[in-house]
């Protein structure tokens, strides 16, 4: 069956404005995950989902970044007013369940704020 | 808190030579821990785990032990190909959140 997806795969944007990234999980996957990864180190975590309902989002690093899942499949990660420093790839895993599950991840958005 | 320490690197090896790469971590509660892997050009893809004391996870002749004792999760591989030649990123994930707390990294890369 498909994968994780994720759109776009690349993108690059100017200082200013707004990006939203989409992350598409494993059909009937319960919870979703986002996490940034600057370049030279491990994934870290921004938010969570379980169905529609935000779990966590005590990883987003300030209120220009938001996430929803209004339908508990498809989900957008929204950076308003990108900065350089937002530059990274943007990574998105889903699970079956919730808990202490495999994670399938995405194959990421890298994103290029100039 | 929940923490990864991982070796750094990058690794060199020649084709046949013995991998460990090592991971010790902190943590709350009773973590399950998990070695994902990034081959060139792909996502993380979920190499092995193990979700208690002593469980000895292995996938592709890669395994590793959970050891409570030294907070460790070290990877071995008896015989490495050209083919493993990736990033290797040791993960916690917390007894009752579904995150998971990565490691920097460790780059493979494997020489014939």
């Amino acid at each position: 069956g498909a994968g994780v997806s994720q759109s776009p795969r690349y993108k690059v944007t100017k200082r200013g404005q707004d990006v939203a990234l989409r992350c598409d999980p494993i059909s009937g996957h319960v919870s979703l995950y986002w996490y940034r990864q600057a370049l030279g180190q491990g994934p870290e975590f921004l938010t969570d989902f379980n169905y529609e309902a935000q779990q966590d989002k005590s990883g987003l690093p300030n209120d220009r970044f938001s996430a929803e899942r209004p339908e508990g499949s498809i989900s957008t990660l929204t950076i308003q007013r990108t900065e350089q420093r937002d530059s990274a790839m943007y990574r998105c895993a889903s699970t079956p369940g919730t808990g202490q599950e495999t994670q399938y991840f995405g194959p990421g958005t890298r994103l290029l704020v100039l | 808190g929940n923490s990864v320490t991982q070796m750094e690197g990058p690794v060199t090896l020649s084709e046949e030579a013995f991998l460990t790469i090592n991971c010790t971590y902190t943590a709350t509660g009773y973590p399950s821990l998990f070695w994902y892997v990034q081959y060139p050009g792909e996502g993380l893809q979920l190499l092995l785990k193990a979700t208690k004391a002593d469980d000895k996870g292995s996938n592709k002749g890669f395994e590793a032990t959970y050891r409570k004792e030294t907070t460790s999760f070290h990877l071995e591989k008896g015989s490495v190909q050209v083919s493993d030649s990736a990033v290797y990123f040791c993960a916690l994930g917390g007894s009752t959140l579904g995150r998971l707390y990565f490691g920097r990294g460790t780059q493979l890369t494997v020489w014939p």
